[in-house]
Order: C-alpha cells, then sequence, then structure tokens
C-alpha cells in the first residue's frame, strides 16, 4: 500500500532563514500533491497544490518541489517568520478508484525570533 | 460563508455511551469526509460521502457510523465509546483538489 513520510522531528529555524521540509512517499505515482499548515487547536488549511508535471510551485514565501523519480516534494519557506510557526501535513491524492487522501504526519515548525 | 463547522468544540464521554458530532458545510460540495487525528499518526479516514445517500468507509469505521440526508450535513455517530475513540476529530468538505476543514471537535471517553 502507499505510504507517506515526513520529518516527524520538530524543526527550529532563525527568523530570517528558510525553512525546509521533505516528504517522501512510496509505492505510488500519484497525479499531485498537497501540502496543508495546521495551527495547535484548529483544523488543516489548505496550501499549494503541485502536479506531477510541475517541478516547482510558488505563492508568496512558499516554493514546493516535485520529484516523482525521487518520490519526494520538499517545502521551502523563505525568510520565515515566527508566525510561520506550525504543522505542516503533505498529502496524497486518492488512487484510482478510491477516495481516500493519505496524509503524513506533519513536520512541526518553529521560528525563532 | 461559514465554511465548515463543527460541534461540540470538546466532549467527555463515558464508556458505553453514544453521541453524535455534528458537521456542516454552506460551500455546497459534493465530498465530505471524517478524520481522526492521534499523536505520531496522521489524519486517518474514518467515513467519506461523495454526495447526498451515499457513504463509504475509510481506514478505521469500526465504531462509527454517518447518514448524509444532505449536501449540508455529515454527522458521525459513535454508537457504544470505547477510550480507543479519545482523539480529536475532523470533518472535511472537498472541491476538486483542496480539502476544508473544520475546527475539530477534541472527544475524550473515560
Amino acid at each position: 500500500s502507499q505510504k507517506i513520510e515526513q520529518n516527524s522531528e520538530a524543526l527550529n529555524i532563525q527568523e530570517g532563514k528558510t525553512a525546509t521540509l521533505t516528504c517522501n512517499y512510496t509505492n505510488y505515482s500519484p497525479a499531485y500533491l498537497q501540502w496543508y499548515r495546521q495551527d495547535p487547536g484548529r483544523g488543516p488549511v489548505f496550501l499549494l497544490l503541485i502536479r506531477e508535471n510541475e517541478k516547482e510551485k510558488r505563492k508568496e514565501r512558499l516554493k514546493v518541489t516535485f520529484d516523482t523519480t525521487l518520490k519526494q516534494s520538499l517545502f521551502h519557506i523563505t525568510a520565515s517568520q515566527p508566525a510561520d510557526s506550525a504543522t505542516y501535513l503533505c498529502a496524497l491524492p486518492p488512487t484510482s478508484g478510491t477516495y481516500k487522501y493519505i496524509f503524513g504526519t506533519g513536520t512541526r515548525l518553529k521560528v525563532l525570533a | 460563508n461559514a465554511g465548515v463547522t463543527q460541534t461540540p468544540k470538546f466532549q467527555v464521554l463515558k464508556t458505553g455511551q453514544s453521541m453524535t458530532l455534528q458537521c456542516a458545510q454552506d460551500m455546497n460540495h459534493e465530498y465530505m469526509s471524517w478524520y481522526r487525528q492521534d499523536p505520531g499518526m496522521g489524519l486517518r479516514l474514518i467515513h467519506y460521502s461523495v454526495g447526498a445517500g451515499i457513504t463509504d468507509q475509510g481506514e478505521v469505521p469500526n465504531g462509527y457510523n454517518v447518514s448524509r440526508s444532505t449536501t449540508e450535513d455529515f454527522p458521525l455517530r459513535l454508537l457504544s465509546a470505547a477510550p480507543s475513540q479519545t482523539s480529536v476529530y475532523f470533518c472535511a468538505s472537498r472541491q476538486g483538489g483542496e480539502q476544508f476543514f473544520g475546527p475539530g471537535t477534541r472527544l475524550t471517553v473515560l
């Protein structure tokens, strides 16, 4: 079955630096991959979707890459701010014939002032 | 638009009790789903619905029932609560590839 892995250890970085989070997956060739942000006590919020034919996608200070050969997506936050502190989840879409999304466990990011 | 709303925000049950977690969305989305989130486990799909009158099981359906009588509402029923059902529950609706999550219900079963 398909698996999705994110670094479960928290990532601490200094304000202004670039944060890079990793999402790896196996046993799957998804048509796209998504990233969500989750703040404590709240539901996940959709950030970006990147398709298999897109190598890179940007939204303001966010950048996502998608390497279908490595089966990996990287999520970058440039010029990070304390307000970026949250848990970031990656998600794979349903496989053919199903409606079940698969979420990673998330990586907690803390941006230090 | 209120988006996806969930009630209650917090709930404590005793083992064996039953209850219904409410979920509603005002975006006219056909697809809705229920997840539970536990530490180190990520979001796990309980049940989902692709439209009014159509529901199906997800990854962890045991102990839960759902129904979808309208596009807007998708309640989740715990039939006989067990301590293993202590979790945070999220309802979501989907439009295209983007899922919209509710604020969650934190459930504790004693």
